[in-house]
């Protein structure tokens, strides 16, 4: 069974300070995805990044940052520099890559960027 | 924008009541799932179909039904329905990528309210 641990409930940081969302999976798979999304209030799940598991490079895009540790099935996500726009619920997920690719979803980190 | 799309936005049932969300998806993408995502939690895989035949289930009873049409737009039913079926419904249509995962991209829910 696979399972996605977001052991932060809730977040608040004053803007322009970074912050670390921490994701900690668990699956049987050898190979699998994991992907952060972002939910702002409206409700969409906004896509931000897929990881194949065989892929353990970090991965920086503008502002976000991830870190991938098999060796810890950790899939951390860090914002520097935050911005109000930042505040939304970000839940990281796991996917087998065989199948029909069920995603399964943590319970989500709620991000409070304060101005 | 992702360019899939659901209706209604928002939806008020009482117990016992049947209900259809519908969600339509973009050309080509001939893979759909549907979550639920219970106030506060993560979403919770329901079902997903695959060229109009249901592949792949999750822990939910048979109340709960689904359609896909091959105009690429699908229903999620739910019948007999229960105060813990409110929840915000995603539908999510996939389309393959080079390196054979689907990409998934996410519709802005339906918001139900089981009263």
């Amino acid at each position: 069974a696979q399972k996605v641990t977001q052991a932060q409930t809730e977040i608040s940081v004053v803007e322009k300070e970074d912050v670390t969302l921490d994701c900690v999976y668990e699956t049987r798979d050898t190979t699998y995805y994991l992907f952060w999304y972002k939910q702002p209030p409206s409700g969409e799940l906004v896509f931000l990044i897929r990881r194949n598991s065989f892929d353990e490079q970090n991965e920086i895009s503008g502002r976000y940052s991830w870190n991938f540790q098999k060796s810890t099935s950790s899939f951390n996500f860090t914002i520097t520099a935050s911005q109000v726009v930042d505040s939304a619920v970000y839940f990281c997920a796991l996917s087998e890559a065989g199948g029909y690719q069920k995603v399964t979803f943590g319970t989500g980190t709620k991000l409070q960027v304060i101005p | 924008e992702t360019g899939v799309t659901q209706s209604p936005t928002h939806l008020i049932k009482t117990r016992g009541q049947q209900v259809t969300l519908r969600c339509s998806s973009q050309s080509g993408h001939n893979t759909v799932s549907w979550y639920q995502q219970a106030l506060g939690q993560g979403p919770q895989f329901i079902f997903q179909y695959y060229r109009e035949e249901e592949n792949g289930r999750g822990n939910f009873p048979p109340r709960f039904s689904g359609l896909q049409f091959p105009n690429y737009s699908s229903e999620l039913n739910v019948n007999a329905l229960e105060l813990d079926d409110s929840a915000l419904y995603l539908c999510a249509s996939k389309s393959p990528d080079r390196n054979g995962h689907n990409e998934q991209f996410f519709g802005p829910g339906t918001r139900l309210t089981v009263l």
